[in-house]
């Protein structure tokens, strides 16, 4: 089945820097990709949608100077955490649309990033 | 909105059957039932997914009320990897949108 490769697994940083977190798949092309972020004991909530080759549609309430998001290739999607703080401190997931079958499409999700801002 | 519900949480023994429950109750015609699952610190992970009919595979089955207003997940012998997060959510066919999450079920799988 389809692969989402998300890296790094996780990653401290120090409050002030920026970290890149890199979301790629693997075995098909995906010209749409998710980025969700996750507070302990609380579900997904959708950051922003990423288009290949366009620019990226943020939810509201999220900042789109904050967390820059680009998808320059169709395998590569790409979220910086800019200027990050402890407050960014979360569990990053992105996923890519994958066809089902049958005219259905599901999604396939990446392991995940966990951001320790310090 | 997730415009599903789902119990918070749920417990099982292992190598038992789960049921696990989702009602929709304003689910249109051409909605979609998915089921992911998120294991403790990964992504969550595709499961199964239905229209209308009763749907099998090789994780669990799919049972869906003849009125489309619930639907259950069945595990049919729990195992402690099964220990997860479930989501029931509402997609539509074709080139869906994003998922919207709700707050799911924490299996528990006793030994």
């Amino acid at each position: 089945g389809a692969v989402v490769s998300q890296h790094p697994s996780w990653v401290i940083c120090k409050s002030g820097t920026s970290v890149k977190i890199e979301c790629r798949s693997l075995d098909f092309q995906a010209t749409t990709m998710f980025w969700y972020r996750q507070f302990p004991k609380q579900s997904l909530m959708l950051m922003a949608t990423s288009n290949e080759g366009s620019k990226a549609t943020y939810e509201q309430g999220v900042e789109k100077d904050k967390f820059l998001i680009n998808h320059a290739s169709l395998t590569l999607s790409t979220l910086t955490v800019t200027s990050a703080h402890p407050e960014d401190s979360s569990f990053y997931i992105c996923s890519a649309r994958d066809f089902l079958g049958q005219g259905v499409y599901g999604y396939t999700f990446g392991s995940g990033t966990r951001l320790t801002v310090v | 909105d997730a415009k599903t519900t789902q119990p918070n949480s749920m417990e099982s023994n292992e190598e038992e059957p789960v049921h696990l429950p989702c009602n929709h109750s304003t689910i249109s015609g051409t909605d979609y039932i998915h089921w992911y699952r998120q294991l403790p610190s990964q992504g969550p992970e595709y499961v199964i997914h239905g229209l209308t009919s009763n749907v099998n595979n090789r994780m669990a089955s799919l049972a869906i009320a003849e009125d489309r207003k619930s639907s259950t997940l069945i595990l049919h012998r729990a195992t402690l990897r099964d220990a997860a997060v479930y989501y029931c959510i509402r997609g539509s066919a074709g080139y869906a949108r994003q998922l919207t999450f709700g707050s799911g079920t924490q299996l528990t799988v006793l030994p």
